[in-house]
């Protein structure tokens, strides 16, 4: 399957500071979506991104997708701590969705 | 409505023993996901799921694994002769049709293969 990388694996950041995730395909992307998943929890959709240097915001999340949507980045200003949790990005192709390894987020308050 | 729901949420089972996992997807939604999840790695796609047609089975990683969905609604995926790297959380997700790309995932089940 279509693979997409997700990096870095782990992020540490004191509570206040700024976060970011990237997800790189070595392919173009129809469309890429990112979720979140709590500690124990199960992953709960996020946003999608289809056109090329696409940028969305929700409060404090930006995404973004690169002008080759070949890659997509997720920013979050001002961490707090209940941004914890492991985020990843997905793409969809025909119907399937393959996901990225995630990036696990920590925050310490 | 209520989400997506699936049972048991933690399964114990002895290597080489069968095992029945059920997901009841939110009604009306005719597009349903397998996926199974390692620990601390990311999800990978197990079966689709569309209506009734025949299903993709394209993530299915051996022929012990098989899954059907009844009348359009519940489905179940079935391990057989499990082996201890069977053990992972077992994550079914539901869509509304299959364009859509928000997926409602089930709170998933716990196998663990001694």
């Amino acid at each position: 399957g279509q693979q997409v990388m997700q990096i870095p694996q782990y992020q540490h950041v004191q509570e206040g500071e700024d976060f970011t995730t990237y997800c790189n395909s070595s392919t173009t992307l129809s469309n890429i979506q990112w979720y979140k998943q709590r500690p124990g929890g199960h992953p709960v959709f996020l946003i999608q991104l289809v056109k090329s240097g696409e940028v969305k915001k929700q409060k404090r999340l930006t995404f973004q997708f690169g002008e080759a949507k070949k890659n997509s980045s997720l920013h979050i200003t001002a961490t707090q701590t209940t941004d914890v949790g492991t985020y990843f990005c997905a793409q969809e192709n025909f119907n399937k969705f393959y996901f990225g390894s995630g990036t696990k987020l920590n925050v310490k308050p | 409505g209520a989400g997506v729901s699936q049972s048991p949420s933690n399964k114990v089972t002895e290597k080489g023993k069968d095992v029945e996992l059920r997901c009841d997807p939110i009604s009306g939604h005719t597009a349903l996901y397998w996926y199974r999840q390692s620990l601390g790695q990311g999800l990978e796609f197990l079966i689709y799921f569309q209506g009734n047609s025949a299903p993709d089975k394209s993530g299915l990683p051996s022929d012990r694994f098989s899954a059907e969905r009844t009348g359009g609604s519940v489905s179940t995926l079935t391990i057989q002769r499990t082996q201890q790297e069977d053990s992972a959380v077992y994550l079914c997700a539901s869509t509304e049709t299959s364009g859509r790309v928000e997926q409602f995932f089930g709170p998933g089940t716990r196998l663990t293969v001694l």
